[in-house]
């Protein structure tokens, strides 16, 4: 039973490039929440999704980051013409349940570097 | 807004010593509280839930302990080991409008243990 998988774990980008950042959740999970962590911050929330829906994006930049989960494949985040300030570690989680009490699993993570 | 305090930022102790972390968080109206642990460069394992209907649970050498009225939570680690040397995070789910489906997370306390 294959937890919360992301991928690439590692990612190096230039400036004003595009990054995508892949999460497959838990098997029979369809929730996805992303975070990002900041070097020496906390964990943020960013974005709330279900198939095929965003449900909460108010963590979200205004500008350059995209979410998506669809129906079939993995949840994607993108982020366009990235800067050096988008460097950070980004966290997928997912849940099973439809309600608030649900608890969230975490994956791996991706580290993005912005050079 | 929901804010998490995590004190302290850094703790070192010897090996076998008993020790606890201490989480706040500013708002009360909170679904469930969860305990983390970080590696570095790695991503985060759940340690221990606490639903908001519950006063405290234990794993082994860990017990968390939640009182919501005053917002604290508490996580005690019993004979304290070099392998439970990693970064701590406490985090709470919020019933409030906007914040029912995220975590939001503390910055963390940074544990050493020296053999």
């Amino acid at each position: 039973n294959a937890g919360v998988m992301q991928n690439p774990r590692h990612l190096v980008r230039r400036r004003g490039q595009e990054a995508r950042l892949r999460c497959s959740p838990m098997k029979g999970h369809s929730h996805v929440y992303w975070y990002r962590q900041l070097p020496e911050e906390g964990l943020k929330f960013m974005v709330y999704l279900q198939k095929e829906n965003i449900i909460d994006e108010s963590g979200m930049p205004k500008e350059r980051f995209s979410a998506e989960f669809p129906k079939e494949g993995p949840s994607i985040l993108r982020i366009q013409q990235v800067v050096r300030g988008d460097s950070a570690a980004y966290f997928c989680a997912s849940s099973r349940s439809t309600t608030e009490v649900g608890e969230q699993f975490f994956g791996p993570g991706t580290r993005l570097t912005v050079l | 807004k929901q804010e998490v305090t995590q004190i302290p930022a850094a703790l070192s102790v010897p090996e076998g010593e008993n020790l606890v972390l201490n989480c706040s968080f500013t708002d009360s109206a909170i679904y469930n509280l969860q305990w983390f642990r970080q590696d570095p460069g790695k991503g985060l394992t759940s340690l221990l839930l606490i639903q908001s209907s519950q006063r405290e649970q234990t794993s082994g050498r860990l017990n968390a302990s939640l009182d919501k009225s005053s917002g604290r939570s508490t996580l005690y680690i019993a004979a304290s080991q070099p392998g439970d040397s990693a970064t701590y995070l406490c985090a709470v789910k919020g019933i409030s409008s906007g914040s029912a489906r995220q975590l939001t997370f503390g910055s963390g306390t940074q544990l050493t243990v020296l053999p």
